[in-house]
């Protein structure tokens, strides 16, 4: 595609509802990032895929958080069990491979609410 | 742990003036990059400007130019010639050479622009 997308663009569900967030990143990106972005402040990592590959899992905040990208392009972001401080921004973007000097390219960003 | 910090919280500018924002970080790598975001009131993250820091040359991109002192690790941007469309939040971030992969971002700066 012509930029990474996602949705659903803003999601509102009760405390303890599992929710899942799609990124579409530009198709010929090999490597995907998430990002969590809370209110006034600047995006912060969660995880990243190169390709398949899911090799650093680090900023994910707890295990109620996971992430997919089975076939290397489309991901999902699963929050289980979501709790209010859960309430952010969730910021996908692409790079078209993993090297230092990549420009990541963002979406539009999912923002969830968290009742 | 790389940070970046943006010590302005705020700033403002005239349209058609110019107004330079501020970034610092703090790095012992020899190897990475540089960038500033902006995000607009959309919410979209889109790429403004980047900087290698292995280029002495400091980046331009039309109206947008930085000032890239490597030694003092300071990284500001430069906007001329403001418009009303420049209204967003700013926000610098780092990315490490090699097979680094995440992207550090600052708190941000919003600029409004004045009529």
């Amino acid at each position: 595609g012509a930029g990474v997308s996602q949705s659903p663009r803003y999601k509102v569900t009760k405390r303890g509802q599992d929710v899942t967030l799609r990124c579409d990143p530009i198709s010929s990106h090999a490597t995907l990032y998430w990002y969590q972005q809370a209110l006034g402040q600047g995006p912060e990592f969660l995880t990243y895929f190169n390709y398949e590959a899911q090799p650093d899992k680090s900023g994910l905040p707890s295990d109620r958080f996971s992430a997919e990208r089975p076939e290397g392009s489309i991901s999902t972001l699963t929050i289980q069990r979501t709790e209010q401080r859960d309430s952010a921004m969730y910021r996908c973007a692409s790079s078209l491979r993993l090297a230092g000097g990549e420009t990541q390219y963002f979406g539009p960003g999912t923002r969830l609410l968290v009742l | 742990a790389q940070t970046v910090t943006q010590s302005q919280p705020e700033m403002s500018v005239q349209e058609a003036e110019t107004v330079t924002l501020s970034c610092t970080y703090d790095t012992s790598e020899s190897d990475y990059y540089l960038f500033w975001y902006k995000q607009p009131p959309s919410r979209q993250m889109i790429l403004v400007i980047r900087q290698e820091a292995y280029k002495q040359q400091n980046a331009t991109e039309n109206r947008f130019s930085v000032n890239f002192q490597k030694a003092a690790k300071s990284f500001s941007l430069k906007i001329s010639d403001s418009q009303l469309g420049d209204a967003a939040m700013y926000f610098c971030a780092y990315k490490g050479g090699g097979s680094n992969y995440k992207l550090t971002f600052g708190k941000g700066t919003l600029l409004t622009v004045n009529p």
